[in-house]
């Protein structure tokens, strides 16, 4: 059974750069039917989508995002990152990495159907 | 992007009571090209992630009770729960996947009357 599992720093002081690991086990991240997301939720708020990535390294990112932020893929690990660069206190939130369903043949990325417990990361001074 | 907005932001229900919980696309999400909607609804609990309950704006995800049904088309849709029970209590999204950045409603916090 695919599970995906957060991993990274807590706290981060403002202006530093937010680095998260997705470590996807119980399947390989190589599928081709897949891509692997990231999705934030600031306590308390909605959910936002950030990025994701194809394990062949295509990418899709949040415009509102896109200056800040890199997603990228380790197959060989069998795992996929997030950085996010100069934060502040708005990127507090809870973080969640997920798997997406990719139908191959229309091009097209659905829904998320696997995700990650999620980990809260707090900007703070 | 396609603003997606839910109502009512909360709800309560007594149990064995129908539920409904509608969303709004600010555009249509409906691809003419497959007649399909690209609308899916997410359950949320305290504490844990998103649980996919519903996609193409209708078809249930595997596991999920037939208490709860989708429907709708082009930019309105419901989420409907025919019979509360006590674990359906939770906050509950819907997200279009028409075009990116995908992009979720706000939440409905639904609640036990």
């Amino acid at each position: 059974q695919l599970q995906l599992q957060e991993s990274g720093p807590g706290l981060l002081k403002p202006s530093e750069t937010l680095s998260l690991t997705c470590t996807v086990s119980g399947g390989s991240i190589s599928g081709r039917s897949y891509y692997w997301g990231w999705t934030r939720q600031p306590p308390g708020k909605g959910l936002e989508w950030i990025a994701s990535i194809y394990y062949a390294g295509n990418t899709y990112y949040n415009p509102s995002l896109r200056s800040r932020v890199t997603i990228s893929v380790d197959t060989s690990r069998n795992q996929f990152s997030l950085r996010l660069s100069s934060v502040t206190a708005a990127d507090t939130a809870i973080y969640y990495c997920a798997k997406e369903h990719y139908d191959i043949l229309t091009g097209q990325r659905t829904t998320s159907d696997i995700w990650g417990q999620g980990t809260l990361v707090t900007v703070s001074s | 992007d396609i603003v997606m907005t839910q109502s009512p932001d909360s709800l309560a229900v007594s149990l064995g009571e129908r539920a409904t919980i509608n969303c709004k696309s600010g555009q249509s999400v409906l691809y003419t090209s497959n007649n399909k909607n690209y609308l899916a609804w997410y359950q949320q609990k305290p504490g844990q992630p998103p649980k996919l309950l519903i996609y193409w704006a209708s078809t249930r995800e595997s596991g999920v009770p037939d208490r709860f049904s989708g429907s709708g088309s082009g930019t309105d849709f419901t989420l409907t729960i025919s019979s509360l029970q006590a674990e359906d209590v939770a906050i509950y999204y819907c997200q279009q996947y028409y075009s990116t950045p995908y992009t979720f409603g706000q939440g409905t916090k639904l609640e036990i009357k």
